[in-house]
């Protein structure tokens, strides 16, 4: 079936520096990719998101990149703060079809000051 | 405007004990979705829905049942419960529209624990 897989499992980094997480999927047909951020004790929730015309999106210190060629997409953090400090999940998806989404297995972000 | 609402927040069930999750959101979305969340394994779809009156089974349906009885409201029900159903179980909707309004939004999960 399809599935997404994310890598790494744990991230350990000094404050400042960049973190990078990457996910690949098998669903050729999939179109949305989503990341989210689960902080301890709370329900994920959407940091960014990209979809598959566009090959890189930015906002302030995180950004994406999708290669669909290669079906994988990652996560990029700029200048991390211990507040990045939570769980990252990536996701892939079909709009226009139920928004299902198949979730990578979360990589556990720490940033040390 | 709250959300995306799940009640209880924490629940303790004996083997064989049935009980009912209540999802609520207040976006005037279409598809609402259940997923679990076990460690190391990510989230996992279990049932989803495109609209009032709608269900379909997701990646783990087995030993759950739902209900979207109205727009607002999802329901997952637990008719025997299992000791691996323990589990973190999580609500989500999206407005259902296609492109730019498939975000899912969370709500902040229910804790169950099956002795």
């Amino acid at each position: 079936g399809e599935n997404v897989e994310q890598h790494p499992s744990t991230l350990s980094v000094q404050e400042g520096d960049s973190a990078v997480i990457k996910c690949t999927y098998s669903d050729s047909a999939s179109n949305y990719f989503p990341w989210y951020k689960q902080e301890l004790g709370k329900g994920p929730q959407l940091i960014i998101d990209i979809r598959s015309n566009v090959g890189e999106k930015k906002d302030q210190r995180i950004a994406v990149t999708l290669n669909k060629t290669a079906k994988h997409f990652s996560l990029h953090i700029t200048e991390t703060q211990p507040e990045d400090s939570a769980v990252y999940f990536c996701a892939a998806g079909r709009s226009y079809n139920t928004d299902k989404l198949i979730f990578g297995t979360g990589t556990r972000l720490q940033v040390f000051p | 405007n709250a959300g995306v609402t799940q009640t209880p927040k924490f629940r303790v069930l004996k083997t064989g004990q049935s009980m009912t999750l209540l999802c609520a959101q207040d976006m005037n979305h279409e598809y609402m979705y259940w997923y679990r969340q076990d460690p190391g394994m990510g989230l996992r779809l279990i049932h989803y829905s495109v609209g009032e009156g709608t269900t379909a089974k997701g990646e783990v349906p087995d030993g759950y049942n739902v209900s979207r009885l109205k727009k607002q409201n999802f329901l997952l029900g637990l008719e025997s419960a299992a000791p691996s159903q323990t589990s973190v179980y999580f609500c989500a909707s999206s407005y259902g529209g296609g492109i730019s309004t498939d975000t899912q939004y969370f709500g902040p999960g229910t804790r169950l624990t099956v002795l």
